[in-house]
């Protein structure tokens, strides 16, 4: 089955400055790959997401890549604020029906300010 | 904006008791799912469940576990006899035939078995 891995498992960035967080996966089928924002005590907030067909997405300060050769893709957060700070989640599919989220191990983020 | 709700937000319960999680997915999707997390570690899925019945199931999904919706508007998960490891936040989330958003996750119902 699907193995999804992410790093750094903590990342500490001064505010301002921008953020990566990066995840690779295992199973070559994945072709959805969305991250989810999760503060405390509440369920993942999906943030972004990216279909294999596309190398890149953004929204306004939040960006995705993916290099589906190589088997992984990044989140990356430009101009960091306060209320960014929270465990960010990465996770990998197969974009049809009901199949499952296969959720990297989170990186929780804290913004220095 | 649509949500999905869980109830209750917190669950204690004793060791060996059944327990009901009850989730309201958002009204036009058509597959759920719950999830859980136990606490500091990853998302893990359990089961999920379309057509009023399940599709997948993941080997934490064993015979104490059960999903039923019951009518056209909730979605519960029930524990059968609670173990101490059942302890987690469990998560429902539901997603529509078009996977154009992603899922939408509940806040969560913590249990915890004492």
């Amino acid at each position: 089955g699907e193995n999804v891995e992410q790093h750094p498992s903590t990342l500490s960035v001064q505010e301002g400055d921008s953020a990566v967080i990066k995840c690779t996966y295992s199973d070559s089928a994945s072709n959805y790959f969305p991250w989810y924002k999760q503060e405390l005590g509440k369920g993942p907030q999906l943030i972004i997401d990216i279909r294999s067909n596309v190398g890149e997405k953004k929204d306004q300060r939040i960006a995705v890549t993916l290099n589906k050769t190589a088997k992984h893709f990044s989140l990356h957060i430009t101009e960091t604020q306060p209320e960014d700070s929270a465990v960010y989640f990465c996770a990998a599919r197969l974009n049809f029906g009901n199949e499952k989220l296969t959720f990297g191990t989170g990186t929780r983020l804290t913004i220095i300010p | 904006e649509p949500e999905v709700t869980q109830t209750p937000s917190h669950q204690v319960t004793q060791m060996g008791q059944e327990v009901i999680l009850r989730c309201v997915p958002i009204s036009n999707h058509l597959y759920f799912y719950w999830y859980r997390q136990i606490l500091g570690q990853k998302v893990e899925f359990l089961v999920s469940f379309y057509n009023n019945e399940i599709s997948e199931k993941s080997e934490i999904f064993d015979d104490q576990f059960s999903v039923e919706r019951p009518d056209g508007s909730n979605f519960t998960l029930k524990i059968r006899s609670t173990k101490l490891e059942d302890s987690a936040m469990y998560f429902c989330a539901s997603s529509g035939q078009v996977l154009s958003y992603g899922y939408t996750f509940g806040s969560g119902t913590r249990l915890t078995v004492v």
